[in-house]
């Protein structure tokens, strides 16, 4: 069974801290995936990652980072957060071809930011 | 990617079939049409996807029209736990690309 985990289902944080939110899949996946999700926006893509060490931009990337040094695992990293960061905050992975491309989704962390 | 169109809410009685339709006139030839759902506060669960041929799985069918303008999602014997957001996506393969959801079709399972 696919699985993909984060790090915490809720998390409150205050203005300026540096908050890490962390994502591990058991797939053997590619691809992974940051999205934030907002009432009547969607969601949107903040960076995604298709092999360890590489990274590329989505549409939102400011105010954050990514690291993936291991295949499994990829981290998003508000550098000092803010309130207009407070989201729910989902992570995917996905295979390389076909089939294997279904992105498949995190329980979510939703993210207060005082 | 295509754009789709969905009925904003439905309702259907536990036990019955709930059939969601998808309007997506613009997909194609190398678009999927790929079925997602959102169960409150939760993150989106994959449900099944195909190209032009109808597909089943544990959790639900899909049934795509000959021209592929319009696909219907059955989940044959609804539960209250199917109660969630639904999203028709059309996307291509072959790139690590984004996810588009648009507003999805509000299920709800009444008793």
């Amino acid at each position: 069974d696919v699985k993909v985990t984060q790090s915490s289902r809720y998390l409150v944080k205050r203005t300026g801290e540096k908050v890490f939110l962390e994502c591990v899949q058991d797939m053997d996946h590619e691809n992974m995936f940051w999205y934030r999700q907002d009432p009547g926006l969607g969601l949107r893509l903040i960076y995604f990652s298709y092999d360890v060490k590489m990274k590329e931009k989505g549409d939102i990337p400011e105010g954050y980072s990514v690291s993936r040094e291991k295949k499994e695992r990829f981290s998003l990293i508000l550098e000092s957060a803010s309130t207009n960061q407070t989201s729910m905050y989902l992570c995917a992975s996905s295979g390389l071809a076909g089939y294997q491309e279904t992105q498949y989704f995190g329980p979510g962390t939703r993210l207060l930011v005082l | 990617d295509a754009k789709t169109t969905q009925p904003t809410s439905m309702d259907c009685a536990e036990g019955r079939a709930a059939n969601l339709p998808c309007n997506h006139s613009t997909i194609s030839g190398n678009e999927y049409v790929y079925w997602y759902r959102q169960i409150h506060s939760q993150g989106p669960q994959y449900i099944i996807h195909g190209l032009k041929n109808n597909e089943t799985n544990e959790m639900a069918s899909l049934i795509i029209t000959e021209d592929r303008k319009s696909s219907t999602l059955i989940l044959p014997h609804a539960t209250l736990r199917d109660t969630a957001v639904y999203y028709c996506i059309v996307r291509t393969t072959g790139t690590a690309s984004k996810l588009t959801f648009g507003t999805g079709t509000r299920l709800q399972v009444t008793l």
